[in-house]
């Protein structure tokens, strides 16, 4: 299938900053998703973008599909201890029932 | 809500043992998915289902096989297991007529197997 590279693999951060981690491929995709998985549950979806260069945001989360289509950003503003989790990338690999997941960023947030 | 019920949180079992995962969907969902989550790797499509009977293999579905007998259970079987197959399992379902472009996956808790 379709390679997603995601980073920071890790990120530790003092609650209330602000966090960003991407997501690249060598190839283009015309759909970017956005999912959250918290312990010990399965992964969330947290926001879908459809279209090179649109910006969509969920509460304080803000994610861009890149105009070159082969890439994606999360953002996370002013993080709270509830944000803790593995964040994944992911898009299509064959059919559109086929998900490719990126390999996730680890999300800390220190008191 | 949909609810996706894995039948074991936690599973210990010893190498060359078969197997059997268990995956139950509540909302009349014909496709369903297997997933494995390695850390590092993210999440591996190992086979899903469209339908009753029907099966197709993903990204890594060797030393896998599934069986979906029933639309609400999907079974993720190691016919004979091995230490590299140690890992979380996640099953997914999807709505018949919706991709994952318009409706999200909805992930069970996981099944996180040990092979001894």
């Amino acid at each position: 299938g379709q390679q997603l590279n995601q980073s920071p693999q890790s990120m530790f951060i003092q609650e209330g900053e602000d966090v960003s981690m991407n997501c690249t491929s060598s190839s283009i995709f015309n759909t970017w998703l956005w999912y959250k998985q918290e312990p010990g549950e399965g992964p969330v979806l947290l926001i879908a973008l459809y279209k090179a260069g649109e910006l969509t945001s969920n509460g304080r989360l803000t994610a861009q599909f890149g105009i070159t289509r082969k890439d994606s950003f999360l953002n996370i503003s002013a993080s709270i201890p509830s944000d803790v989790g593995i964040y994944f990338c992911a898009s299509f690999s064959g059919s559109a029932r086929q998900l490719t997941f990126g390999s996730g960023t680890q999300l800390t947030v220190l008191p | 809500d949909v609810k996706v019920t894995q039948s074991s949180r936690y599973l210990v079992k010893r190498t060359g043992e078969k197997v059997f995962l268990e995956c139950v969907q509540d909302m009349d969902h014909e496709n369903m998915f297997w997933y494995r989550q390695d850390p590092g790797l993210g999440l591996r499509l190992i086979y899903f289902s469209y339908d009753v009977k029907m099966k197709e293999k993903g990204d890594i579905p060797e030393g896998y096989s599934v069986s979906r007998e029933k639309k609400e259970r999907f079974s993720l079987i190691l016919e004979s297991a091995s230490t590299n197959q140690t890992s979380m399992y996640l099953c997914a379902s999807l709505a018949w007529g919706y991709t994952t472009l318009n409706s999200p996956l909805h992930f069970g808790n996981g099944t996180r197997l040990t092979v001894t």
